[in-house]
């Protein structure tokens, strides 16, 4: 079935060890998006990609970083990992074409959650 | 900021209709009511979303009132399955069509019992 896959689901990493999380789709979506979410808390949306373009949340720290290669894949650099950064990581993509014929409807992975140690 | 109010928790018998209210009293013309949920430890699901009109598909219905000032999802028949956080969430319709960010807010913990 065509999905959006993240590996790994569980990531354990240390205080200030570099952390990269990957997010896959088969659905040939041309945006894909990287959320945030704390325990007991709603997803909140780090920044996503419009094609090749990036476009930041104005409240994400510097310390998350986003690469997009291809249309496939796209990654979340984690620089500095702190305690406060444990939580889960979702991965969604959307068809957004910028037309009436667009359905922008996000179809999210299974997340990835992360604890630092 | 979420732009809408929903109960903190809410339950259900199985087999029963959920029905999920939404308030977006400050809802504006150009901008639609999704409906997303989220089972525990699994990424946000897609339910249905609308702009003014009722609509329907195989996992629920959507009732908008007529000022568009709130809805109300409807589960028609609950399974246990069905428990899960539903986030209503008002998205803003851009210029050429495409459609804002999605901003989730606290959302409604359905609890559905045998």
């Amino acid at each position: 079935d065509a999905m959006v896959i993240q590996n790994p689901r569980y990531q354990v990493t240390q205080f200030g060890k570099p952390v990269t999380l990957s997010c896959s789709q088969t659905l040939n979506h041309n945006v894909m998006y990287w959320y945030q979410q704390k325990s007991s808390q709603a997803p909140k949306l780090l920044f996503h990609y419009y094609d090749k373009d990036f476009n930041n949340e104005a409240d994400t720290p510097d310390n998350f970083q986003s690469r997009r290669p291809n249309t496939s894949f796209c990654f979340l650099d984690i620089r500095s990992p702190g305690l406060g950064d444990a939580a889960m990581y979702l991965c969604a993509t959307s068809r957004t074409t910028g037309t009436s014929a667009s359905t922008d409807t996000q179809y999210f992975g299974p997340g990835t959650r992360l604890t630092v140690l | 900021d979420a732009k809408t109010t929903q109960p903190t928790s809410m339950d259900c018998a199985e087999g029963r209709a959920a029905n999920l209210p939404c308030n977006h009293s400050t809802i504006s013309g150009n901008e639609y009511v999704y409906w997303y949920r989220q089972i525990h430890s699994q990424g946000p699901q897609y339910i249905i979303h609308g702009l003014k009109n009722n609509e329907t598909n195989e996992m629920a219905s959507l009732i908008i009132t007529e000022d568009r000032k709130s809805s109300t999802l409807i589960l028609p028949h609950a399974t246990l399955r069905d428990t899960a956080v539903y986030y209503c969430i008002v998205r803003l319709r851009l210029p050429g069509g495409s459609q804002g960010n999605l901003i989730f807010g606290k959302g409604t913990k359905l609890s559905v019992k045998p």
